[in-house]
């Protein structure tokens, strides 16, 4: 069974960093892109960034390019995003999601979910 | 950027009936082309994907059609279950981003 389980989530002052965690199990991880999406209170889903199942192919949203950095550690089935200079704005449940078995490639929909971490950005 | 519009922003429509949610994208996307459903307080579920094909276990009452730019979404009789947000997505073009719609809210009439 697939798993996803996000975590590094909570309160951080405007211009702080935080990193989350993605700890996955039930699949070879090293085989998948994995992505982080991000969806503000009461509002709709965004994509943040995407990382190819080796690792060098790193793609990010124009809101977070250059303050965001995606990676993973296929040893320890776990994906990072690393949030430097933290917004307001980037207030928002953090997921970390996986593509459907099928599609191993970086251009794919996104068949299974984490189930968040919150993060609150404020003073 | 590509950018994804659904219409209308809340649907409403009795439990039995047919509910046709929309998505538009800015350009061509092909069939790459994803719809979700959420729930309050949950993580989003890959209803469809390549625009018609239903993700595993999704009921046969949940449709996809179109191709390039237009794309519909139909529930062909509204189950209580059924009544939640949905999310378009494109995932065509390269590099990323892959731009979700700005999602439809399906309401009990």
């Amino acid at each position: 069974e697939v798993q996803l389980v996000e975590s590094g989530g909570g309160l951080v002052q405007p211009g702080g960093s935080l990193r989350l965690s993605c700890a996955a199990s039930g699949f070879t991880f090293s085989s998948y892109a994995m992505s982080w999406v991000r969806q503000a209170p009461g509002k709709g889903l965004e994509w943040v960034s995407v990382i190819s199942g080796s690792g060098p192919g790193t793609y990010y949203a124009d809101s977070v390019k250059g303050r965001f950095t995606i990676s993973r550690d296929n040893s320890k089935n776990t994906l990072y995003l690393q949030m430097n200079s933290l917004r307001a704005e980037d207030t928002a449940v953090y997921y970390c999601a996986k593509p459907p078995g099928y599609c191993s490639i970086t251009s794919c929909p996104l068949g299974y979910w984490g189930q968040g971490t919150l993060v609150t950005v404020s003073s | 950027e590509i950018v994804m519009t659904q219409s209308p922003a809340t649907l409403s429509v009795s439990p039995g009936e047919r509910a046709t949610l929309s998505c538009r994208a800015s350009q061509s996307v092909s069939s790459n082309l994803a719809w979700y459903q959420q729930k309050p307080g949950q993580a989003p579920r890959l209803l469809i994907y390549g625009a018609s094909t239903r993700a595993t276990g999704i009921p046969a009452r949940f449709s996809g059609s179109g191709s390039g730019t237009e794309f519909t979404l139909t529930i062909s009789s509204l189950q209580s279950e059924d009544f939640a947000f949905y999310y378009c997505q494109q995932y065509n073009n390269w590099p990323p981003p892959y731009t979700f719609g700005q999602g439809t809210k399906l309401e009990i009439k």
